[in-house]
């Protein structure tokens, strides 16, 4: 069975930093490209960043480009995402995100974790 | 950045009847690569429908998707009381991205 386990979510001041974890299990890791998306109170979901499966390449949105970096440490079957210079805008649950495959043909969600609850105040 | 739409914000409709939920793109989407996905209130998404028409593993066929280009439909045949939700579609053509939601609740 799948498994997302995300962690490290907190209050921060603005200007703050915060770096989440996803812990995956249940299939082979390495293989599949993650996402981190975000969903702010009563909003819809944000697409924050990629990363492909294998060498680990990283994507991201205008919007957040140059705050927060995606990484993958394969050996340890989880994914993080250290977010700089945060806003209250940032405010949101975050959810860790396992595609299909790895290629641009997968890049929708296939399982999610259950969130961790990121607050800028 | 490919924009989606979607109409209506909130879709109010009774047990038996169909819903039809719309997901405009603001540029064509290539090969279909459109998703949607169901959300109820404190629980993580759930993916119905990817390439546009392909249901995924489990999903019940009174869910379909069709579309393509930059209109794109979701039809549920039947609302069953446990289809009452928000809607998302998400395009993966150009990075990613996500519409704003309907909400189908119960009339």
């Amino acid at each position: 069975e799948v498994q997302l386990l995300e962690s490290g979510g907190a209050l921060v001041q603005p200007g703050g930093s915060l770096r989440l974890s996803c812990a995956a299990s249940g299939f082979d890791f390495s293989n599949y490209a993650m996402s981190w998306v975000r969903q702010a109170p009563g909003k819809g979901l944000q697409w924050v960043s990629l990363i492909s499966g294998g060498r680990g390449d990283p994507y991201y949105p205008d919007s957040v480009k140059g705050r927060f970096s995606i990484s993958r440490d394969n050996s340890r079957n989880t994914i993080y995402l250290q977010m700089n210079r945060l806003r209250a805008e940032d405010t949101a649950i975050y959810y860790c995100a396992r595609h299909a495959c790895s290629g641009y043909s997968c890049d929708y969600v296939v399982h999610w974790g259950q969130g961790t609850l990121v607050t800028v105040s | 950045e490919i924009v989606l739409t979607q109409s209506p914000g909130t879709l109010s409709l009774s047990p038996g009847e169909r819903a039809t939920l719309s997901c405009r793109a603001s540029q064509s989407i290539n090969n279909n690569y459109l998703a949607w996905y169901q959300q109820k209130p404190g629980q993580a998404p759930r993916l119905l429908i990817y390439g546009a028409s392909i249901r995924a593993t489990g999903i019940p066929d009174r869910f379909s998707g069709s579309g393509s280009g930059t209109d794109f439909t979701l039809t549920i045949r039947r609302l069953e009381p446990e289809d009452f939700a928000v809607y998302s579609c998400q395009q993966y053509s150009s990075a990613l991205s996500f519409g704003g939601g309907t909400k189908v609740e119960i009339k």
